[in-house]
């Protein structure tokens, strides 16, 4: 059974700080690998997509994976209310379904 | 218009009842999704279609089916609702390149 595991959290934070969001998963072959963001109630949206070992930049957010430790994390720097959300990790292999970790929750305090 | 639609977004229904959940989609996409969510648990596939005449059970189809009308349309339906199918349900499409897009879910609560 492939597994994606993620700290349910709550990860609390100021306003300003830097979160840093972990997840691990089970299934080596693993090729692709994503962070949704869902607000309470709402559907996911995709904020991030990493497929190679090292960081990828998109404004705020950071995507960091290395394949030799099966791990994804994802940085938030200058973290603001708005960003207060369950983060979704999802990794996927070539022509292979979506696993979804169990989520994280941030809260980012004013 | 949303481009993936779920109706209804609220649904209140006694045990033992038939129960259907549509989604439409205007991507064009020819994956679609039926995922429920359940707190801590995040998101277990229940049924993938890949095109109209492939259907696939996720890891937990049980009590579930599905139906792919056209390339626009996959309905889940609950033959018999019970209480522990309470939870938030889920449409994504998908054109096979990476990322899902999402309907904005069906609550359901089997009384």
């Amino acid at each position: 059974q492939k597994e994606v595991e993620q700290n349910s959290g709550p990860l609390s934070v100021p306003e300003g700080a830097i979160a840093s969001l972990n997840c691990t998963y089970s299934d080596r072959v693993s090729q692709s690998f994503f962070w949704y963001r869902q607000y309470s109630g709402k559907s996911p949206e995709l904020i991030m997509s990493i497929y190679s070992n090292g960081d990828k930049e998109d404004g705020r957010f950071t995507a960091q994976l290395n394949k030799a430790s099966q791990y994804v994390s994802l940085l938030i720097r200058d973290s603001q209310p708005s960003d207060s959300a369950t983060y979704l990790c999802a990794v996927t292999g070539q022509g292979q379904n979506f696993v979804f970790g169990p989520g994280t929750r941030l809260s980012v305090l004013p | 218009d949303a481009d993936v639609t779920q109706t209804p977004r609220n649904r209140i229904t006694k045990t033992g009842k038939r129960i259907m959940l549509e989604c439409s989609q205007t991507k064009g996409h020819d994956r679609m999704y039926w995922y429920r969510q359940d707190p801590g648990l995040g998101l277990r596939l229940i049924y993938y279609s890949f095109d109209v005449k492939d259907i696939n059970k996720g890891e937990i189809s049980d009590g579930y089916s599905v139906s792919r009308q056209a390339q626009a349309k996959f309905s889940l339906s609950l033959e018999s609702a019970i209480p522990n199918q309470t939870a938030l349900y889920f449409c994504a499409t998908s054109s096979g390149a990476p990322g899902y897009t999402f309907g904005s879910g069906t609550r359901l609560t089997v009384v």
